[in-house]
């Protein structure tokens, strides 16, 4: 199985300042590489596939990143609504999750 | 706009089968473009797919899990099911039913998820 390392566990940032999360692959996943969102109480929003491809309605200042084993999501200026658990999955072999990034208010 | 709907018993005896059913509205469970899946998640595994179903039928399955899990589609009610047998206290968790595009053998990660529904596993 594929293992999904995320770093850091929790990100202190302030509101309009720049967010970048790693996500890391334990063998080549190529681009095969998702982001996602999830605040408290919902599932997970889908932001980025193919570590690059924004999704339907995501806006441009979620940014992706890297391919094989190392990604990373910018998050250009952090608003509030982006104060959250970001997650990347993995779907070149199988699927997996990372074990997720909390971006918290600095 | 395609929505899912989990439902589920909520409670589950441990060695007995959770029997999880996904309705699909705004959307047909027949289009070739997509399929359907379940995800859980819990706080000590965090997020792990159980397994999916395309429009051919073609199942896969999380190779740890694949022994005691069916997904299935009901094409006429517009819905699919899941079930994991012999359950203990480890598969309790928040149960999602998704949708992801599947396209040159490839599937996406699923842009639509349902609202999720909790599953405890205890006696």
């Amino acid at each position: 199985e594929i293992v999904m390392t995320q770093s850091p566990a929790t990100l202190s940032v302030s509101p309009g300042e720049r967010a970048t999360l790693s996500c890391r692959a334990s063998q080549s996943v190529g681009s095969r590489l998702g982001w996602y969102q999830q605040k408290p109480g919902q599932p997970p929003r889908l932001l980025i596939y193919d570590a690059s491809t924004r999704a339907t309605g995501i806006q441009d200042r979620f940014s992706g990143s890297g391919s094989g084993t190392e990604f990373t999501l910018t998050i250009s200026s952090l608003q509030s609504e982006d104060f959250a658990v970001y997650y990347c999955q993995q779907y070149n072999d199988w699927r997996t999750f990372g074990q997720g990034t909390t971006v918290e208010i600095k | 706009q395609v929505q899912l709907q989990e439902s589920g018993p909520g409670l589950v005896n441990p060695s007995e089968t959770l029997s999880l059913t996904c309705t699909v509205s705004g959307g047909s469970i027949s289009d070739n473009r997509f399929y359907w899946g379940c995800i859980r998640q819990s706080p000590g595994k965090g997020l792990e797919w159980i397994g999916s179903i395309n429009y051919r039928g073609t199942t896969n399955y999380k190779p740890s899990l694949e022994s005691r899990a069916t997904i299935f589609v009901d094409t006429p009610r517009n819905r699919f099911s899941v079930t994991l047998r012999s359950v203990t206290a480890a598969d309790t968790a928040v149960y999602y039913c998704v949708r992801g595009h599947f396209g040159s053998e490839t599937y996406y990660p699923p842009g639509e998820w349902g609202p999720g529904t909790l599953v405890t596993v205890s006696s």
